[in-house]
């Protein structure tokens, strides 16, 4: 069975650019996680989905990041303009419980975001 | 705000050692979890524990719910080179609360 399916697996940028990270959630799961790995601050929740709906976006950094679920089998995780601070592994995941009822979360292999 | 100390930091133990590792917090958690993350992949879970007390085995691993709510350990017996990677505690106040992770534990093995 397929497992969540990140898009691009590793992507260098300028500061400036706009970044677009995708995500294919496991079939049949209804909710999605954006997680973001730095050294410094380890897994962070960035904005979690609900059938589709965004349910808690606290996590979002700042008005640069922006995150769309426009049906159950696609998210995107936006950021424009990027800057170097911004580098870090982002992680998309899912799981079949209402909400984040479970913490049994599916990760993907996650994007390598690099800010130059 | 809510957060997990997860020790130690890193490990290099040689190959048949057991391992442990543990997570403690100020608050009381309803679900604790155990994730691993190998080298360019996403945390995979390991084992998932949702009463006080509780024990559970997975193969060579071994986690425990702490009675108090406040803490969980994990045991890896007779370690092998493919359990290296990094190792997560998780912690979830309750249904519908989000995740909280740990910093991780780094395991080395030396074969």
């Amino acid at each position: 069975d397929a497992g969540v399916i990140q898009s691009p697996r590793h992507e260098v940028t300028e500061m400036g650019q706009e970044v677009t990270l995708r995500c294919k959630p496991i079939s049949g799961h209804n909710s999605l996680f954006w997680y973001r790995q730095t050294m410094m601050r380890g897994l962070e929740l960035l904005i979690y989905f609900n059938n589709n709906v965004p349910i808690d976006d606290s996590g979002m950094p700042e008005d640069r990041f922006s995150a769309k679920m426009p049906n159950a089998s696609f998210s995107t995780l936006k950021i424009q303009p990027s800057e170097p601070r911004d580098s870090a592994v982002y992680f998309c995941a899912s799981n079949s419980a209402g909400g984040a009822s479970t913490g049994e979360l599916f990760f993907g292999e996650g994007s390598r975001l690099t800010v130059l | 705000g809510q957060q997990l100390n997860q020790s130690p930091q890193s490990m290099f133990i040689q190959e048949g050692e057991d391992v442990s590792m543990n997570c403690t917090s100020s608050s009381i958690f309803n679900t604790w979890l155990w994730y691993k993350q190998e080298p360019g992949e996403g945390p995979v879970l390991l084992i998932a524990l949702y009463k006080a007390g509780e024990l559970t085995s997975n193969g060579r691993l071994t986690a425990q719910f702490g009675i108090t709510r406040k803490d969980s350990f994990l045991n890896i017996s007779a370690s092998i080179p493919s359990d290296v990677g990094i190792y997560f505690c998780a912690g979830q106040r309750g249904y519908g609360n989000k995740l909280v992770f740990g910093a991780g534990t780094i395991l080395r093995v030396k074969s």
